[in-house]
């Protein structure tokens, strides 16, 4: 089945560094990723969708300049959080859209926190 | 705004018995309704996808749909404590984003 390959798994880093979490579909081309966070005892929120070759398009309340998306390949997209703060401690998951939408398929989602 | 609501649970049951979630959203020209599993600390998984209306059964968990009531849910039959997760009610249109419920906390006790 389609897989969406997504690392690193957790990371922990300092606040004001920058993070870049990877997302890959491993059997199939997507040209649209989607970026999810999600807070502890809360549902998935999507952030961001990203096209290949195209800018990504934010949800309302998003910072594009503070989550930065790139989408250069048919099979990976990126999220970076630059400057990160303790509020950005989070679960961070991707997803992409399979062929005659049978749903999403997620990636293994990255625990992010900010010390 | 497109909004799908769920109980947030907890939701108790005993083991072997039928676990019943629940889902309703708001917009008429949803199309698609799929359940996700949710372990904590885990990605979402895919249970199930249904379209039309009516029961949509495999193994054993089944979902029904009524769009003329905006409702969908999810029976798991014969609970195992294995079930125990938050379970995600997810709507779409065709060429749109998918909407999120909060999600059910489904506790099978042993």
């Amino acid at each position: 089945g389609a897989v969406v390959s997504q690392h690193p798994s957790w990371v922990i880093c300092k606040s004001g560094t920058s993070v870049k979490i990877e997302c890959r579909s491993l059997d199939f081309q997507a040209t649209t990723m989607f970026w999810y966070r999600q807070f502890p005892k809360q549902s998935l929120m999507l952030m961001a969708t990203s096209n290949e070759g195209s800018k990504a398009t934010y949800e309302q309340g998003v910072e594009k300049d503070k989550f930065l998306i790139n989408h250069a390949s048919l099979t990976l997209s990126t999220l970076t959080v630059t400057s990160a703060h303790p509020e950005d401690s989070s679960f961070y998951i991707c997803s992409a859209n399979i062929q005659g939408a049978r749903g999403y398929t997620f990636g293994s989602g990255t625990r992010l926190t900010v010390v | 705004q497109k909004e799908v609501e769920q109980n947030s649970g907890p939701l108790s049951v005993p083991e072997g018995a039928i676990a019943s979630l629940n889902c309703t959203y708001s917009d008429r020209g949803s199309q698609s309704f799929f359940w996700y599993r949710q372990y904590s600390g885990k990605s979402p998984e895919l249970i199930m996808f249904i379209y039309s209306n009516g029961d949509k059964e495999d193994g054993r968990f089944t979902a029904q749909l009524n769009k003329a009531s905006q409702y969908v849910s999810l029976l798991i039959r014969d609970s195992q404590p294995s079930d125990s997760a938050t379970y995600l009610c997810a709507v779409n249109q065709y060429g749109q984003n998918f909407v999120f419920g909060p999600g059910t906390r489904l506790s099978v006790l042993p």
